[in-house]
């Protein structure tokens, strides 16, 4: 079946550093693939998504490339402020009538 | 922006009392689903439905029941509450419309629930 691998972390950065968040898929077809946040106490919010390969999604200063040939989905961003402390997931999902599939999570912790 | 709006953030109920969660989205989306987040677990879908008085079970719907009686409306039904209910529970929503790529969710804020 499908499924979502991303490294689970706790990662840990100073303000200011690069972040890489790894994920990759497995899936038939063509899947649409998200990023989710979520902040202390609080539920997901979406932070970008891309729909084919070779699409860019983008938000916040974050980025991800839907890579097909990799079946990769990182989540990149140049410069983390402490404001970006949070529970990353990637996503996948096929159709508006597949659940969407999560993977594990991946703590971030910026520190000043 | 689609709002997703679950009724109590932090709710403490006793071992053995039924349970309401309830679930308001309010942009006419079909597709609605309930989740519960454990540490080190994960997100798990307990129930979804994709229409008005549909309902279909998810990876772990025992001791769960859920209503859809208005297509805003997605109600969570613990009929016996235990301990081992104490949880996060998420609420999300969705267009079932093609032309909308991507498919994601919309969730709402959780409710942490405490069962003693």
């Amino acid at each position: 079946g499908d499924s979502v691998t991303q490294m689970e972390g706790p990662v840990t950065l100073s303000e200011e550093a690069f972040l890489t968040i790894n994920c990759t898929y497995t899936a038939t077809g063509y899947p649409s693939l998200f990023w989710y946040v979520q902040y202390p106490g609080e539920g997901l919010q979406l932070l970008l998504k891309a729909t084919k390969a070779d699409d860019k999604g983008s938000n916040k200063g974050f980025e991800a490339t839907y890579r097909k040939e990799t079946t990769s989905f990182h989540l990149e961003k140049g410069s983390v402020q402490v404001s970006d402390s949070a529970v990353y997931f990637c996503a996948l999902t096929r159709t508006s009538y597949d659940k969407v599939i999560f993977g594990p999570g991946t703590s971030l912790s910026v520190i000043p | 922006d689609v709002k997703v709006t679950q009724s109590s953030r932090y709710l403490v109920k006793r071992t053995g009392e039924k349970v309401f969660l309830e679930c308001v989205q309010d942009m006419d989306h079909e597709n609605m689903f309930w989740y519960r987040q454990d540490p080190g677990l994960g997100l798990r879908l307990i129930y979804f439905s994709y229409d008005v008085k549909m309902k279909e079970k998810g990876d772990i719907p025992e001791g769960y029941s859920v209503s859809r009686e208005k297509k805003e409306r997605f109600s969570l039904i613990l009929e016996s509450a235990s301990t081992n209910q104490t949880s996060m529970y998420l609420c999300a929503s969705r267009t079932a419309s093609t032309w909308d790529l991507g498919y994601g969710y919309t969730f709402g804020s959780g409710t942490r629930l405490t069962v003693v």
